[in-house]
């Protein structure tokens, strides 16, 4: 199985200023076709989960785009260039490359 | 608008059976990739199972043999159905599916999980 690694789990943030977080995979997660199979939800309190990115660096369609994605192999990065208030809630990487789908542990972005 | 609303979920003991439903609207299931996630009591995100047509459903470990995804074309509706039930299923389980694929070139598509339902809650316990 393909283990995500994401580092922190808990990131306070000082609304403007900007946050990063990693994924780690055990394996690349690089397809045949050339793509990288990452994608970033974010899951906010109460709510169901929103796709961010995918394919590593493609914002999902209505996202803001303060939100980036890039990496390559196995190291992946989530940015959010400033931090706004309704960013809080759980980010999670997940890999669709092989089966069994695994996500991250998820990082808790609060507001300082 | 693509839509899915989840039921089904409940209080359950252990050992026992239930069938979570995800109804689709604004596009037909036939043909489309789906994914269920579920989301246990201080845990993180989990996937469960995948349907990606007749033939190519995928699952858990945790849930193989227990758990059984399928569609009804004619009610334009996902299922799960789940037996044998444990403590350990506890959780919100959500539907995910992809509103319009990314092309990727070459007749070749990406399913992303852009489209989820609210979530059902699957309770296990004596």
């Amino acid at each position: 199985d393909i283990v995500l690694t994401q580092t922190p789990l808990s990131l306070p943030v000082t609304p403007g200023e900007p946050a990063s977080i990693s994924c780690r995979s055990s394996q690349s997660l690089i397809h045949s076709n050339g793509h990288y199979y990452l994608d970033w939800f974010l899951q906010k309190p109460g709510q169901s989960p929103q796709l961010l990115i995918y394919l590593g660096s493609k914002r999902a369609s209505g996202v803001p785009d303060r939100f980036s994605g890039s990496g390559a192999g196995t190291d992946f990065t989530l940015q959010i260039s400033r931090v706004e208030a309704e960013d809080v809630g759980i980010y999670y990487c997940m890999q669709p490359l092989q089966t069994p789908i695994t996500f991250g542990q998820g990082t808790r972005l609060e507001i300082k | 608008e693509v839509h899915l609303v989840e039921t089904g979920g409940g209080l359950i003991q252990p050992g026992g059976s239930l069938r979570l439903s995800c109804a689709a609207s604004g596009f037909s299931v036939s043909g489309a990739y789906f994914n269920w996630v579920r989301l246990a009591p201080g845990k993180g995100l989990e996937w469960v199972s995948s349907f990606y047509g007749v033939g190519h459903t995928y699952y858990a470990d945790s849930v193989k043999g227990r758990f059984t995804i399928s569609i009804d074309n004619s009610k334009n509706t996902l299922y799960l159905q789940m037996n044998s039930l444990r403590v350990e299923d506890t959780a919100v389980y959500y539907c995910a599916t992809t509103g319009v694929p990314a092309d990727l070139g070459g007749f070749s598509y990406y399913h992303y999980m852009d489209v989820w339902g609210k979530g059902t809650t699957v309770t296990v316990s004596s």
